[in-house]
């Protein structure tokens, strides 16, 4: 099991372009989450689908929006960049039953100039 | 905002117990507490969950007191590879991550 994987690894935009983060799971969860943090931050919640073919706003979805492509895949997108959405964007997945336990993938770096 | 209050920072000797505190007065009913670890800007790792009774894990342990405003993650014998940021969250639903604890292992 490859758990949960993102791509791609880093990634440097100039201000105004768009991109699609990627991620995948392998778990048979039921629902995704794309977090974002911030240096010296906790995780904040921008975007989650409870189960394929629903998707609902977090904390600060701004700027964002998501596909929940399929059980499997949850994508991420910027339509235009700006240099407040440099981060570190992690996807999540559960298989949210009451306990809500998250199994996280190694990260996105986007720097945007 | 994060239901919880955490130390920012605490330094445990190698070997020894890590006794991470959590506050949490507001916690409702049916809330779970969970503890999660960042390690070195990697994704969070999950550590235990509880309701009401203590648990434990082959990685931790977690006290929960009686009136559930407060609890414990406790690590038995910590080594340098536990050196992480610790995140208590309360929770019946969404995680909200706090800044949580930046802990460190010295030899």
């Amino acid at each position: 099991n490859a758990g949960v994987t993102q791509t791609p690894k880093f990634q440097v935009l100039k201000t105004g372009q768009s991109m699609t983060l990627q991620c995948a799971q392998d778990m048979n969860h039921n629902s995704m989450y794309w977090y974002r943090q911030d240096p010296g931050m906790g995780l904040r919640l921008i975007y989650y689908s409870a189960s394929e073919g629903t998707t609902d706003k977090g904390e600060v979805p701004n700027g964002y929006n998501v596909s929940r492509l399929n059980k499997r895949e949850f994508s991420l997108r910027l339509e235009s960049a700006a240099p407040s959405q440099t981060s570190v964007y992690f996807c999540a997945s559960s298989s949210q039953g009451v306990v809500d336990t998250q199994y996280f993938g190694p990260g996105t770096r986007l720097t945007v100039l | 905002d994060a239901k919880t209050t955490q130390p920012p920072s605490m330094d445990c000797a190698e070997g020894r117990a890590a006794n991470l505190p959590c506050n949490h007065s507001t916690i409702s009913g049916n809330e779970y507490v969970y503890w999660y670890r960042q390690i070195h800007s990697q994704g969070p790792q999950y550590i235990i969950h509880g309701l009401k009774n203590n648990e434990t894990n082959e990685m931790a342990s977690l006290i929960i007191t009686e009136d559930r405003k407060s609890s414990t993650l406790i690590l038995p014998h910590a080594t340098q590879r536990d050196t992480a940021v610790y995140y208590c969250i309360v929770s019946q639903g969404n995680l909200i991550f706090g800044k949580g604890t930046k802990l460190s292992v010295k030899p």
